[in-house]
Formats: structure tokens, C-alpha cells, sequence
């Protein structure tokens, strides 16, 4: 079945540590998102990238760096500069960027917590 | 910009009630409109869309009428399940950026048996 994974589940952060969000999608979507959850709030946008080794800035963009080497993978990296990591972190895909009645497709998403 | 807004909740229905969930949404264009739905420990699944006024979106009994008028986009089901307790989303899009989800901040629905 085609889809995107996102792993690990659940992850640890210590402080001053950078860790990496894995994001994979086998459905030959062009454009790939990562958003933050925080409880009682929608999703806000942090990064998103239309084609490979190509990505830009959302809303909320600060302390986090993507990359976008494959088609396939979208890692997000949640650096020491970002002082408030704790959030549920959600991957998502979609065919083209310039259509706006395609839906995105979501992973199971990344709890992230700091010890 | 653009702006979601969503009744707020949590709601609470016994089974078999009938469902509303409001959404109004601000846009400059004429954007797509969305529900997803988010059941515990997962992400969003699309639940319905629509893409021009008018349009009625439909699924799992679920539906929404996208009316330009009102600028309002509201989830119903005419007789709720324990199953459908989650998490419900509004979005828009808008053409010609992949910064397109715009996102309420979602309406908890609990469905008691």
C-alpha cells in the first residue's frame, strides 16, 4: 500500500541536542510538508518543498532545518534552537504544489518530548 | 490572509444524535475546502472536500456544502457513532503555493454509547 511512514513514534530529546524526524512517502508525490500540533491548536506549517534539493520557509520555521536529497524523504531536524520542541510533529504529501484541490496525505505522525 | 474558524469544543453527543461542526473561513480567491479527521495517537485523514461553491462534499455519511454566501463550510452527520469520536479538522487551499493547508483549530467530538 502506498503512504507515508514517519518515524519513530515517540521520541526523547535532551537538552542541547538535535535530534532528526524521519519522513518516507512511496506515492510519487512531488511536494512534502512537516507541520507542528500543539493541544488545542491547528497545525502550523514549518517547512515544505516542492521538488528535490528545494524547500522554503512556513510560519513557523525557526529552530528547525529540513533537507530534500530523494523524492521519497523529507527528514526534519529539530535543533537546540528551538526552545520549545514538545509537539506532535506530522509529515504530509501531496501530486503538485500548484493545485489546490489536491489533498494532502498525512503520516501517524512523531510525539516528541523533552527529558 | 487567510483564517479558519471552528466551533469550538469539545462536543459531546449520545449515539445516533445528529452532528453539526461549523466552519467559516476567510480568503482573498476562491479557495478548496476541506475536512479531515484525526482519530487518537494518528494523523489527519482526508474526510471530504470541495472545490468550488455550491459543491457538496460527501463521505461515511459525513457531509459539507461549500456556500460562498456565508463563507462557511459545515460538517453534518445525520446520526453519530462511538467510532466517529476524534478529532475534526477544517482547511482551505489556494492555488499557486504549497503553502496551501490553512487549518482550524479543530472541534474534539466525543461519542457516547
Amino acid at each position: 500500500d502506498g503512504g507515508i511512514t514517519q518515524s519513530p513514534k515517540y521520541l526523547f530529546r535532551k537538552e542541547g541536542q538535535n535530534v532528526t524526524l524521519s519522513c518516507e512517502q512511496n506515492l510519487n508525490h512531488d511536494a512534502m510538508y512537516w507541520y507542528r500540533q500543539d493541544p488545542g491548536q491547528g497545525l502550523r506549517l514549518i517547512y515544505y518543498s516542492q521538488i528535490v534539493n528545494d524547500f522554503q520557509k512556513g510560519d513557523i520555521a525557526e529552530g528547525y532545518s529540513v533537507s530534500r536529497e530523494k523524492k521519497e524523504s523529507f527528514p526534519l531536524t529539530v535543533t537546540s534552537a528551538q526552545k520549545n520542541p514538545t509537539a506532535f510533529y506530522l509529515c504530509a504529501s501531496s501530486e503538485s504544489e500548484g493545485i489546490s484541490n489536491q489533498p494532502q496525505h498525512f503520516g501517524d505522525g512523531t510525539r516528541l518530548s523533552i527529558l | 490572509g487567510n483564517s479558519v474558524t471552528q466551533m469550538e469544543g469539545p462536543v459531546t453527543l449520545s449515539e445516533e444524535a445528529f452532528l453539526t461542526i461549523n466552519c467559516t473561513y476567510t480568503a482573498t480567491g476562491y479557495p478548496s475546502l476541506f475536512w479531515y479527521v484525526q482519530y487518537p495517537g494518528e494523523g489527519l485523514q482526508l474526510l471530504l472536500k470541495a472545490t468550488k461553491a455550491d459543491d457538496k462534499g460527501s463521505n461515511k455519511g459525513f457531509e459539507a456544502t461549500y456556500r460562498k454566501e456565508t463563507t462557511s463550510f459545515h460538517l453534518e452527520k445525520g446520526s453519530v457513532q462511538v467510532s466517529d469520536s476524534a478529532v475534526y479538522f477544517c482547511a482551505l487551499s489556494e492555488g499557486g503555493s504549497a503553502r496551501q493547508l490553512t487549518f482550524g483549530s479543530g472541534t474534539q467530538l466525543t461519542v457516547l454509547p
